[in-house]
């Protein structure tokens, strides 16, 4: 029972770069959701999936893009990395709805040099 | 959109007693409350979430308050043991929208 995965668990990458950030969960959920904890500022939400193609921002979306084409995967690119997206990066999913429990993976830290 | 403010930032307790934490929100329409507990390195897991059909639930030794009123939700962890050393978020949803989180307490169990 794999439940849900982030790849890579560690990245450094460079100002301008483009990075993704790849989420896999193996329960068939509906929602997925990406957000960023910074200290300070708790967990934000960027962006979030209602199902395949469906896609709605979240609290701080700019300068991420997401995409979902297969209801198992929900991967993160930075187009054009920034410093400020020097941050842990978490992926989480619910299978019923916005109100239920999400469960989140085990998180991707991020270093933009 | 809501607003959730969490305190205190940091709780240390004695092993053995009572830590309680507490969140305020801003928006009188939200509904849905969860606790979400964060060891290190790791991603936070819910352990408690009440509605705001219900002013108290409870499990086993950590309870939640709800005041609909005031605003205002709290999380109760009884005989605290070192095991409860995380960081713990609340957070705040409204029915159609993705849940607004606490910025989080460190709690520490000192031994």
């Amino acid at each position: 029972d794999a439940g849900i995965t982030q790849s890579p668990r560690y990245k450094i990458t460079e100002t301008g770069r483009q990075v993704t950030l790849m989420c896999h969960q193996t329960w068939s959920h509906s929602y997925m959701f990406w957000y960023r904890q910074d200290l300070g500022h708790g967990l934000r939400l960027i962006y979030y999936s209602a199902a395949a193609d469906i896609t709605d921002k979240g609290e701080v979306p700019d300068g991420y893009v997401v995409s979902r084409s297969k209801t198992e995967n929900f991967p993160l690119t930075l187009e054009s990395a920034t410093r400020s997206q020097t941050s842990v990066y978490f992926c989480a999913s619910t299978g019923t709805g916005l109100q239920e429990t999400q469960y989140f993976g085990p998180g991707t830290r991020l270093l933009v040099l | 959109g809501e607003n959730v403010e969490q305190h205190p930032s940091t709780l240390s307790v004695q092993e053995g007693d009572s830590a309680v934490i507490k969140c305020t929100y801003s928006d009188s329409a939200s509904n849905y409350f969860p606790w979400y507990k964060q060891e290190l390195g790791k991603g936070p897991q819910l352990i408690i979430d009440i509605r705001s059909n219900v002013g108290e639930k409870k499990d086993q030794r950590i309870a939640v308050t709800l005041n609909k009123t005031a605003k205002h939700f709290s999380l109760h962890i009884t005989e605290t043991q070192p095991e409860d050393s995380a960081v713990y978020f609340c957070a705040a949803s409204l029915w159609a929208d993705g849940l607004t989180f606490g910025k989080g307490t460190h709690l520490i169990i000192q031994p």
